[in-house]
């Protein structure tokens, strides 16, 4: 089945820590994404990949690191520079960048800092 | 900067009546509009979308209307049941601007 998989579902961290959240996607998309969402928010975006070796800064970047090595894998690192990284995160891909496409989410990945 | 703005309050309608959820947005002319169905503990899934030079769009029990003067956005349900109890995302976008979502308004049928 084509998808776009995050892992872990659900992840504790602690104050100071790194950590780093999966992203892999099967459907051939150039573009991925990263989201957070807080509880009574909509989706902020982190950062975005219009293609492989390349990233940009969406638009509450500060905190968090990225890297697209492979078309099929987006991580999402955490550091512990991000003064409020308990949220619910969200990757997502589509086939091109801000064209008429649909997104495709991942079931997302709670963290929580303990 | 780019706004977009959905009732933030819940709505609750009696099962079997029409849903009409509405996404405003200010400071933006995006060439096309999405609607998104989220789920508690979910990631959102997509539902529809409509362009610029489209006033109406329908799939199923859903209908979406673009309204570029008013810059605003309808989604309807029809028939609704309570199954389509969910948290409905707008998100306009296009050209090579990212697509920005609403916060979304929160749905509740009623049996």
């Amino acid at each position: 089945d084509g998808g776009i998989t995050q892992s872990p579902k659900y992840l504790f961290r602690k104050e100071g820590q790194n950590v780093t959240l999966s992203c892999e996607q099967n459907l051939n998309h150039d573009a991925m994404y990263w989201y957070r969402q807080d509880p009574g928010q909509g989706l902020r975006l982190i950062y975005y990949s219009q293609i492989v070796n390349d990233f940009q800064k969406g638009d509450i970047a500060e905190g968090y690191s990225v890297s697209r090595e492979k078309k099929e894998s987006f991580p999402l690192t955490v550091t512990s520079a991000q003064k409020n990284p308990t949220a619910f995160y969200l990757c997502a891909s589509s086939n091109e960048w801000g064209t008429n496409t649909e997104a495709f989410f991942g079931q997302g990945t709670r963290l929580t800092v303990v | 900067s780019q706004k977009i703005e959905q009732n933030s309050e819940a709505l609750n309608i009696q099962e079997g009546k029409t849903a009409t959820l509405t996404c405003n947005y200010t400071n933006y002319s995006p060439a096309y509009l999405q609607w998104y169905r989220q789920d508690p503990g979910r990631g959102p899934v997509f539902l529809l979308l409509i362009r610029e030079n489209e006033k109406e769009k329908r799939k199923e029990r859903l209908k979406v209307t673009f309204d570029t003067t008013l810059k605003q956005s309808l989604f309807h349900i029809t028939a609704s049941q309570p199954a389509d109890s969910a948290t409905y995302l707008c998100a306009p976008g296009g050209g090579y601007q990212k697509v920005t979502f609403g916060t979304g308004t929160k749905l509740q049928v009623i049996p």
